[in-house]
């Protein structure tokens, strides 16, 4: 059974880098046609896409975040992270990792379904 | 990107059918067949019920079924039971590898 579990610093101060990482046990990073995800739900709202990443490499965003996220994925630990920066009280919120099942060929797309989430951790942007 | 938009709440009767709508554009919802719906108990891992727009996955109820029309989805619960008493979000492919949300609907058994 897979299993995602997302660490980092629960307080983060404005202005700053938010960092998680996301360790993933009971499966590998480089299963075709799987990407990973962030995903947050700041408090009292919906839940947000922040971006995918694919074993391959390639990787999407947001564009309302405008270039502030990063993923990357660390296969030797079979593990992916997100770096946040220039922070503020709005990015405070409960960030989730996922497994999404999705991919395009000629044109075509397929799933694109998230189905495995991690518990999720609350990151507080506060001084 | 905007938010795809659901009633903000719905309820229904044990037994009752419930519909939960989720309306997108024609750039997300209305050009691709790749909605999915997510079942949120707080404090939980959401949990997908619903994906590429009518499939279900394996161990989910009979009771949960999903539905397109233009750049609206749906997501159906029939036999309401006390244990569907939770938050629901859509989400849908936008193109370009990117996805785009829904802002939720809590959905009360009365």
């Amino acid at each position: 059974q897979l299993q995602l579990q997302e660490s980092g610093p629960g307080l983060v101060k404005p202005s700053g880098t938010l960092s998680l990482t996301c360790a993933v046990s009971g499966g590998s990073l480089s299963s075709n046609n799987y990407f990973w995800a962030w995903i947050r739900q700041p408090p009292g709202k919906g839940l947000e896409w922040i971006g995918s990443i694919y074993y391959s490499g390639g990787t999407y965003y947001n564009p309302s975040l405008k270039s502030r996220a990063t993923i990357s994925v660390d296969t030797s630990n079979n593990q992916f992270s997100l770096k946040l920066n220039s922070v503020t009280a709005a990015d405070t919120a409960v960030f989730y990792c996922a497994r999404g099942e999705g991919y395009c060929s000629g044109g075509d797309c397929w799933g694109f379904y998230f189905d495995y989430w991690g518990q999720g951790t609350l990151v507080t942007v506060s001084s | 990107q905007s938010a795809l938009t659901q009633p903000a709440s719905v309820s229904g009767s044990p037994g009752q059918s419930i519909t939960i709508s989720c309306t997108g554009t024609s750039s997300d919802v209305g050009s691709f067949n790749l909605v999915s719906w997510y079942q949120h108990h707080p404090g939980k891992a959401p949990k997908v019920m619903i994906y590429e727009g009518t499939k279900r996955p394996s161990g989910v109820s009979d009771r949960f079924s999903g539905s397109k029309s233009g750049n609206t989805a749906s997501l159906t619960i029939s036999g309401l039971q006390a244990e569907d008493e939770a938050d629901y979000y859509c989400c849908s492919y936008a193109g370009s590898t990117t996805l785009v949300f829904g802002g939720g609907t809590k959905l009360t058994v009365l």
